[in-house]
């Protein structure tokens, strides 16, 4: 059964420094997302991607934050400037086109991201 | 804005019996509803999709009815197992726009 993958599962990364957390979708899924989950909080909306461009983003998502599809498979969040705050499992999701029987989101493994 | 409330946040059950799982929100303007289980330090897998315009909504054990005007939904687990023990969240996505909004989670322990 296709599924959502996402690398690394788990990253360590120092204040202040760039991430890059990497996402491949569901080979026919149209719409992207990214979510996270802070400990012991719920999970929150980030960002959603569709037809290579941010259709919808909370206000988490601010200019530290950014999304790129950089070919036909991949789908990555980039954190510019990380802070202690940013620590978090991060989920990628992807969905088929509306319209379809199902809308449902299927969401990838996370990658647990720890800022020191 | 959207909140998803779920309550309890934690639940024990022996083996066998049925569990009962609550979620509700405050705007009934939804478009679905989708029921996730979590194991720990896991990611999320879907169980149920229910649309706006359904009632309910079955998978094997498990069935997912929603009252859309009273902001609730109700996730039944039928004859429950030790492997059901999760965390069992709901989120809803909006009429307008493509986002989940997640409650809270249940907490599920299903003791042999």
């Amino acid at each position: 059964e296709p599924e959502v993958t996402q690398t690394p599962s788990h990253q360590v990364t120092q204040m202040g420094q760039e991430v890059i957390l990497r996402c491949v979708p569901i080979s026919n899924h149209l719409y992207f997302y990214w979510y996270r989950q802070i400990l012991g909080q719920k999970v929150e909306f980030l960002v959603s991607f569709y037809n290579n461009e941010i259709s919808e983003k909370s206000e988490i998502f601010d200019d530290q934050f950014s999304v790129e599809r950089p070919d036909g498979s991949n789908f990555t969040l980039k954190i510019r400037s990380t802070k202690l705050e940013d620590s978090a499992m991060y989920f990628c999701a992807s969905r088929t086109q509306s319209g379809v029987s199902t809308d449902t989101q299927y969401f990838g493994p996370g990658t647990r991201l720890t800022v020191l | 804005k959207q909140e998803v409330t779920q309550i309890p946040a934690a639940l024990s059950v022996p083996e066998g019996e049925n569990l009962v799982l609550n979620c509700s929100f405050t705007d009934s303007a939804i478009y679905n509803l989708q029921w996730f289980r979590q194991d720990p330090g896991k990611g999320l897998t879907s169980l149920l999709l229910i649309q706006s315009s359904q009632r309910e909504q079955t998978s094997g054990r498990l069935n997912a009815s929603l009252d859309k005007s009273s902001g609730r939904s109700t996730l039944y687990i039928a004859a429950s197992q030790p492997g059901d023990s999760a965390t069992y969240l709901c989120a809803v996505r909006q009429a307008a726009g493509n986002k989940l909004t997640f409650g809270g989670g249940t907490r599920v322990l299903v003791k042999p």
